[in-house]
């Protein structure tokens, strides 16, 4: 089973870029299982998916987000990323990155499962000056 | 696609019978998935295609429906089973989590 850990700057200024990485050990990021997918969590409140990567480097982003959004992979790194520009407080949140086996993908490598099995213990970001 | 769980609140003790609803906004079929999620932790994955249960989730826990109404049931509440529940639909783009049902104990 994969493992996730997310990591990135805690403290980002309003107006600039969030940067965060996930690294994934105990298989490739090059897979056709998974989906590398980022989800986020305000203090207090529910989860918001962002967004998604397949090995291929197809994306499927939240619409809310579309516009400010950036997900890339590095298979010589085994790592995904994402980045959030013109970031407000209201980006302020945890951040987790997930491994997101959908439907057609677990299909297609024997798996009749499908979600958001694997989590990474999640990276807090603030937002502020 | 929104999803809406109900209630947002639970108060129960060990050993109770409890209910989550979550309702989606239009025809999902079958896809959807549930977490739970503990203070402090990352969300763990209980059950997909709405009532079948992921490897290694107890057997308390059920899920059923299909369509646009779905619930997730514990039969008999345990001490770890205190926490945040979320339905997610994975039915289209873009993915969508319930607001999220917390399950205190009472």
């Amino acid at each position: 089973q994969v493992q996730l850990q997310e990591s990135g700057p805690g403290l980002v200024k309003p107006s600039e870029t969030l940067s965060l990485t996930c690294t994934v050990s105990g298989g490739p990021v090059s897979t056709s299982r998974y989906y590398w997918s980022w989800i986020r969590q305000p203090p207090g409140k529910g989860l918001e998916w962002i967004g998604n990567i397949y090995y291929s480097g197809s994306t499927n982003y939240n619409p809310s987000l579309k516009s400010r959004i950036t997900m890339s992979l590095d298979t010589s790194k085994n790592q995904f990323s994402l980045r959030l520009s013109s970031v407000t407080a209201a980006d302020t949140a945890m951040y987790y990155c997930a491994s997101y086996c959908s439907i057609a993908s677990c299909q297609s490598v024997g798996y009749n499962y499908y979600g958001m099995d694997v989590w990474g213990q999640g990276t807090t970001v603030t937002v502020s000056s | 696609i929104q999803m809406t769980q109900s209630p947002s609140s639970l108060s129960a003790s060990v050993g109770d019978r409890v209910t989550i609803t979550c309702r989606a906004s239009q025809g999902i079929s079958s896809y959807l998935a549930w977490y739970q999620q503990k203070p402090g932790k990352a969300p763990n994955f209980l059950i997909y295609a709405a009532s079948t249960l992921q490897s290694g989730v107890p057997s308390r826990f059920s899920g059923s429906g299909s369509g646009t109404d779905f619930t997730l049931t514990i039969s008999s509440l345990q001490p770890e089973d205190f926490a945040t529940y979320y339905c997610q639909q994975l039915n289209s783009y873009p993915i969508t989590f319930g607001q999220g049902t917390r399950l205190e104990i009472k």
